[in-house]
């Protein structure tokens, strides 16, 4: 059975400062995909990033950047300098190839940027 | 940019009512899904389907849930007899076939009273 952790419930942090959200997956898939998910106080749901298991890679786009080691079966995301446009509720999620696709979902973790 | 759209936002039903959600996905999108997420917790799978038949449904999805996809471009979630705990807010997704990345739409609220 899949499975998505976010340990963390909310991060409050001072506007410029960097926010770190752990998500902690576990699958027996071997091709697997992980996204993160932005839900602002508006409610829906926002694409973020994408990551395939094959490609482990790190990159940065924009503020955001983001550590998968599979390893560890960590896919952590960053957000550089927040803003208070950031505070929102971030959901991890993992799909396999291996089902129709269906997602995931941690439980979130809300990020609240104050000035 | 094209996107998912829902309708409508916001419903408030009498418990026992039948309720239809109503989704139009992305036009040349060929999986679509339905999730579902209670006020404050986290987003959980209800339906996929494919080819104009459920390829996949969570223990959720009992007999009171439905879906079709009735024309070329709509996708709905029928409840048939709402109960309190359906109160939550239903989101539609949809993916292409080469891409893995969902996209959902901005979600309805539905409030069974």
């Amino acid at each position: 059975a899949q499975k998505v952790t976010q340990a963390q419930t909310e991060i409050s942090v001072v506007e410029k400062e960097d926010v770190t959200l752990d998500c902690v997956y576990e699958t027996r898939d071997t091709t697997y995909y992980l996204f993160w998910y932005k839900q602002p106080p508006s409610g829906e749901l926002v694409f973020l990033i994408r990551r395939n298991s094959f490609d482990e890679q790190n990159e940065i786009s924009g503020r955001y950047s983001w550590n998968f080691q599979k390893s560890t079966s960590s896919f952590n995301f960053t957000i550089t300098a927040s803003q208070v446009v950031d505070s929102a509720v971030y959901f991890c999620a993992l799909g396999g190839t291996d089902s129709w696709g269906k997602l995931q979902f941690g439980a979130g973790t809300q990020v609240v940027v104050t000035p | 940019e094209p996107e998912v759209t829902q309708t409508p936002s916001h419903q408030v039903t009498q418990m026992g009512q039948e309720v239809i959600l109503r989704c139009v996905p992305i036009s040349n999108h060929l999986y679509f899904y339905w999730y579902r997420q209670i006020l404050g917790q986290k987003v959980e799978f209800l339906v996929s389907f494919y080819n104009n038949e459920i390829s996949e449904k969570s223990e959720i999805f009992d007999d009171q849930f439905s879906v079709e996809r009735p024309d070329g471009s709509n996708f709905t979630l029928k409840i048939r007899s709402t109960k309190l705990e359906d109160s939550a807010m239903y989101f539609c997704a949809s993916r292409g076939r080469s891409q893995e990345t969902q996209y959902f739409g901005p979600g309805t609220r539905l409030l069974v009273l």
